[in-house]
């Protein structure tokens, strides 16, 4: 079974860009999770998805991040116009039940985006 | 809100010493607790879990034992290998903070590296 696929794995690209990263869940797996590590903090929660449906959106940024999730399958991570403190490393995640206490969610490598 | 505390790293130990990363928690409710991995060039995975106060979980040799009283999950190993090498994440999930179990609060992570 593939694990969860993220592209690309780095990215550098200057301040203004616009930058699309790309989650590839586990196959039937209707939850997705993006997660960001800003250099030397913790990881941070960024939304949540069920299916093609926004669950929690709560840990987004600001208007400058767009996720979207065509029907349910892969997910899209759009930072436009990119700003310097979004360097950092993306995570998306995947589990076929919602949570993490019961289910277990399986983790991409991560993009690790440079904004120069 | 929840958080979550881990020592700072990097921790450096020789072959077969034994490892602590220290782990501690703040949370409304009752949370369940995680030790996640991420081992170089890899995405992250979960180490071991704990759903309730003196659950020990436990895992390739690591073991943490969930200590409600004093608010911690520890992580242990007896003896290290060069193998070992990786970040350590510790982790909870909270049911009670707002946003359900679905979002993971992790800490900053703790580098370490096992020399031969």
């Amino acid at each position: 079974e593939a694990g969860v696929t993220q592209f690309p794995s780095h990215s550098v690209i200057e301040k203004g860009q616009t930058v699309t990263l790309r989650c590839d869940p586990i196959s039937g797996h209707d939850n997705l999770y993006w997660y960001r590590r800003v250099m030397g903090k913790e990881i941070k929660f960024l939304l949540h998805f069920v299916k093609e449906s926004k669950q929690d959106e709560s840990g987004m940024p600001n208007n400058r991040f767009l996720a979207e999730r065509t029907g349910g399958t892969y997910s899209t991570l759009k930072v436009q116009p990119a700003e310097l403190e979004d360097s950092g490393v993306y995570f998306c995640a995947s589990s076929r039940d919602r949570g993490f206490g019961d289910t277990e969610a399986f983790f991409g490598q991560g993009t690790r985006l440079t904004v120069v | 809100g929840d958080s979550v505390t881990q020592m700072e790293g990097p921790v450096t130990l020789s072959e077969e010493a034994f490892l602590t990363i220290n782990c501690t928690y703040t949370a409304t409710g009752y949370p369940s607790l995680f030790w996640y991995v991420q081992y170089p060039g890899e995405g992250l995975q979960l180490l071991l879990k704990a759903t309730k106060a003196d659950d020990k979980g436990s895992n390739k040799g690591f073991e943490a034992t969930y200590r409600k009283e004093t608010t911690s999950f520890h992580l242990e190993k007896g003896s290290v290998q060069v193998s070992d090498s990786a970040v350590y994440f510790c982790a909870l999930s909270d049911p009670l903070s707002g946003a359900g179990s679905y979002q993971l609060t992790f800490g900053k992570g703790t580098k370490l590296s096992v020399i031969p």
